[in-house]
């Protein structure tokens, strides 16, 4: 699967958009984006993912551009209970060689403040 | 419903016991995973079970021994482990894809602690 790069941390005040970037410079045509994410001490919760159309659901929306090579994901109105660590993953879909591998990086630290 | 439960939630054991970690979903989801997070890290998946059998094995010790007895439960039996093996350990489970996409679920985790 392909590599992924994340910013280590960001912040967001409650209320304004949190846009969290991913770089998957090396991302396959057959590789899809996969955003998770972790609330301390919980298990990761699925968030989106997309191939490479824009993609929208009732958590947040996806951005992959136009080359693939890189996605935002975005969280309209954050709150205090957005404040998590988001993992990009690239994988492949089922039947890959890959099949049934989430291979998390270190992913993003994101705080909504006050 | 996106449910997986995990039991127990917490749990405290020496390097001579034997515990098991339990998971179980109702989804109707026939593919099964165990993952391993230690402090501060990324989840590492462990083993992948699909339709029952062991499909995946990521070079776990053998004291870590896996068991899938029916489509719904997944069980991780827990044998001589150390110190270093204490960690949080989450289940997941995902359709089967053919083609599609496989998106996992997970499980709140167990929080293991070996003494």
């Amino acid at each position: 699967d392909a590599k992924t790069t994340q910013p280590t941390s960001m912040d967001c005040a409650e209320g304004r958009a949190a846009n969290l970037p991913c770089n998957h410079s090396t991302i396959s045509g057959n590789e899809y984006v996969y955003w998770y994410r972790q609330i301390h001490s919980q298990g990761p919760q699925y968030i989106i993912h997309g191939l490479k159309n824009n993609e929208t659901n009732e958590m947040a929306s996806l951005i992959i551009t136009e080359d693939r090579k890189s996605s935002t994901l975005i969280l309209p109105h954050a709150t205090l209970r957005d404040t998590a660590v988001y993992y990009c993953i690239v994988r492949v879909g089922a039947g890959g060689t890959s099949y049934g591998k989430l291979t998390f990086g270190q992913g993003t630290i994101l705080t909504v403040h006050p | 419903d996106t449910e997986v439960t995990q039991t127990p939630k917490h749990l405290v054991m020496g390097m001579t016991n034997k515990k098991s970690l339990k998971c179980e979903q109702h989804m109707g989801h026939r593919a099964m995973y165990w993952y391993k997070q230690k402090a501060k890290k990324p989840p590492e998946l462990m083993f992948v079970y699909s339709y029952e059998k062991l499909s995946i094995n990521e070079s776990v010790p053998s004291r870590f021994s896996p068991e899938c007895p029916n489509s719904s439960l997944l069980n991780l039996h827990l044998h001589a482990l150390q110190p270093e093996d204490s960690a949080l350990y989450l289940c997941a489970s995902s359709q089967v894809g053919t083609g599609g996409i496989d998106t996992q679920y997970f499980g709140p985790g167990t929080r293991l602690t070996v003494l």
